[in-house]
């Protein structure tokens, strides 16, 4: 079946540095992927989205490449704020013939900011 | 617009008993979906429905039940609890038809739930 994969956590970064998050995904069709974002006591908000192949997604600094040929979509932050320590969450959802389909989950990977 | 919400934020049963996760939205999606977190393994989906009258299951169904009768509300039930179901439930809803791939989901701010 269709699933996500991404790179496991915990990850600590300090204060400026570049981050990458990994996420490659299993799919018969062509997803719609994401990344969601869970801060500390909160549900989850969309971080970004990529509905078509070599799409990429932007958000607050953050970007995403759909990447068919890999079967990726990598997270990434070129300088990390202590304000972006959450977990975040790699996610698909098949689309058909116009209507919705269900999210697929990673497992999440949290994130860690020191100053 | 409120978005999602969910009540209670916290709640503690014993082996057994039986409650009711409020979920509501108002928004007018079609789509309303409930999710169960558990550490290391993500989001997996319990229920969902795609409009007033129609449910179906997810992948982590047992032991819960719901129902929908009306747009804008997607309880969740749980039956007779066991520890097992001791998790963070959230529920999120969204379009169900739009053009351009699939559409974000919103999502509540969770229910902690604690099963002596």
């Amino acid at each position: 079946g269709d699933s996500v994969t991404q790179m496991e956590g915990p990850v600590t970064l300090s204060e400026e540095a570049f981050l990458t998050i990994n996420c490659t995904y299993t799919a018969t069709g062509y997803p719609s992927l994401f990344w969601y974002v869970q801060y500390p006591g909160e549900g989850l908000q969309l971080l970004l989205k990529a509905t078509k192949a070599d799409d990429k997604g932007s958000n607050k600094g953050f970007e995403a490449t759909y990447r068919k040929e890999t079967t990726s979509f990598h997270l990434e932050k070129g300088s990390v704020q202590v304000s972006d320590s959450a977990v975040y969450f790699c996610a698909l959802s098949m689309y058909y013939g116009g209507s919705q389909g269900n999210l697929i989950f990673g497992k999440g990977t949290k994130l860690s900011v020191k100053p | 617009n409120a978005g999602v919400t969910q009540t209670p934020k916290f709640q503690v049963l014993k082996t057994g008993q039986s409650m009711t996760l409020q979920c509501a939205q108002d928004m007018n999606h079609e789509y309303m979906s409930w999710y169960r977190q558990d550490p290391g393994m993500g989001l997996r989906l319990i229920h969902y429905s795609v409009g007033a009258g129609i449910t179906d299951q997810g992948e982590v169904p047992n032991g819960y039940n719901v129902s929908r009768s009306t747009t804008e509300d997607f309880p969740l039930r749980l039956l007779s609890a066991a520890p097992s179901q001791t998790s963070v439930y959230f529920c999120a809803s969204s379009l169900l038809r739009s053009g351009g791939g699939a559409r974000e989901q919103f999502f509540g701010p969770g229910t902690r739930l604690t099963v002596l």
